[in-house]
């Protein structure tokens, strides 16, 4: 079965810094776009990141300078690396997985995990 | 790109056909993906490139459109469908997403 596990949030002061783990399985992360997005509880998605089978990465500009998207290909897992967090980054993030490199159709999406950034 | 939908909920009955519209602020062409969402599920992809349907998901789900306006059409509505539907657009690699559809009985 193919899923999508993440962790690592949690509470963290503005500033600080939180690492979010992705751990993918029934399929290989280093063959596959993988997506990061998040959700502010009642509102819309908001995209955050990508990182393509090559390796290369893109970021929204809201977290961009900030955010670290990394991949562990002998885990199968897939990081996003936060710092300098802001209260404006509280949300659910979740990752997923693009069903087609062209179309960027997520068929795989894991439950999310909260990150509260606040004091 | 910013990505609207209409209505923002609406009401139906079983056996009803509902459509949803997903609106872009510029030409998308046909990167466009729709999804289903069930409180405290992850989303399913129903449709993507417009108007593929993914493997899987019954033939009473139906996309369409192109350029800017686009629709997901589900054709007899059963009971396990009410829930929130959104799009998602992949034209460019900021991909946006539409702010959802809720459909209740």
């Amino acid at each position: 079965d193919v899923q999508l596990v993440e962790s690592g949030g949690g509470l963290v002061q503005p500033g600080g810094s939180l690492r979010l783990s992705c751990s993918a399985s029934g399929f290989t992360v280093s063959n596959t776009y993988m997506t990061w997005v998040r959700q502010v509880p009642g509102k819309g998605l908001e995209w955050v990141s990508i990182i393509y089978p090559g390796g290369n990465t893109y970021y929204a500009d809201s977290v961009k300078g900030r955010f670290t998207v990394s991949r562990d290909n002998s885990n199968n897992t897939v990081y996003l690396h936060m710092n300098s967090l802001r209260p404006e980054d509280t949300a659910v993030y979740s990752c997923a997985r693009s069903h087609s490199g062209i179309f960027h159709d997520f068929d795989c999406w894991g439950q999310g995990t909260l990150v509260t950034v606040s004091s | 790109i910013q990505m609207t939908q209409s209505p923002s909920s609406l009401s139906a009955s079983v056996g009803d056909r509902v459509t949803i519209t997903c609106r872009a602020s510029q030409f998308i062409h046909k990167y466009v993906n729709w999804y289903q969402h069930k409180p405290g599920q992850a989303p399913k992809l129903l449709i993507y490139a417009a108007s593929t349907i993914q493997v899987g998901v019954p033939s009473r789900f139906s996309g369409s459109g192109s350029g800017t306006e686009f629709t997901l059409t589900i054709s007899g509505l059963q009971p396990e469908d009410f829930a929130s539907y959104f799009c998602q657009q992949s034209y460019t690699t900021v991909f946006t997403f539409g702010p959802g559809t809720r459909v209740d009985i």
